[in-house]
């Protein structure tokens, strides 16, 4: 079975344009995290969807990030404008329903340079 | 306070040693607790999970909890060179089922 996959896997934009990242979670899994990561930071959540509703996007940073899930297979990371502190790595993360399920499946991440 | 904390590191042991990483959470309610293990330049994977008091071992990884005092722990026995990567401890949100919180991890390195 194919893991999630996202896209693109690197990424090299100038400052004030318009990012996309794109999620494809594991097929059958409901919940669906994006999560950034830095040196300075480590691994932060930025959002979580729960049958594509968000639950808690309380780790968006600023209005300048905004994420969609239209359906089971398929999630988005806008950043616009992006700014060079946006630089990171963004990683897609999913589970399978159940309460039993405590692992989460993680994406290759996308490396995000903002110049 | 961090809600998670580790000591980033670089820890460094020889091969064949222990290895032992430590992890703090600032939530005395918490419940269930995660070590995930993270190579340069790739994305995390869960390699113990744990939710009781005491020890649980996975062939030679053994994850330690101590709710008391708010400490868990993973040992690594008989060390090797793939064992060095990043871990980094994660506790999940009280009143949530799937939310983790990660500590910022603890960088090994294992001298061959």
């Amino acid at each position: 079975d194919a893991g999630v996959i996202q896209s693109p896997r690197h990424e090299v934009t100038e400052m004030g344009q318009e990012v996309t990242l794109r999620c494809k979670p594991i097929s059958g899994h409901n919940s669906l995290f994006w999560y950034r990561q830095t040196m300075m930071r480590g691994l932060e959540l930025l959002i979580y969807f729960n049958n594509n509703v968000p639950i808690d996007d309380s780790g968006m940073p600023e209005d300048r990030f905004s994420a969609k899930m239209p359906n089971a297979s398929f999630s988005t990371l806008k950043i616009q404008p992006s700014e060079p502190r946006d630089s990171a790595v963004y990683f897609c993360a999913s589970i399978p329903p159940g309460t039993s399920s405590n692992e989460q499946f993680f994406g290759p991440g996308t490396r995000l340079t903002v110049l | 306070q961090k809600e998670v904390e580790q000591n980033s590191g670089p820890l460094s042991v020889p091969e064949g040693a222990i290895a032992s990483l430590n992890c703090t959470y600032s939530d005395r309610g918490s419940q269930s607790f995660f070590w995930y293990r993270q190579y340069s330049g790739k994305s995390p994977e869960l390699i113990m999970s744990i939710y009781s008091n005491g020890d649980k071992e996975d062939g030679r990884f053994t994850a330690q909890l101590n709710k008391a005092s708010q400490y868990v722990s993973l040992l690594i026995r008989d060390s090797q060179p793939s064992d060095s990567a990043t871990y980094l401890c994660a506790v999940r949100v009280r009143g949530s089922a799937r939310q983790l919180t990660f500590g910022s991890g603890t960088q090994l390195t294992v001298l061959p």
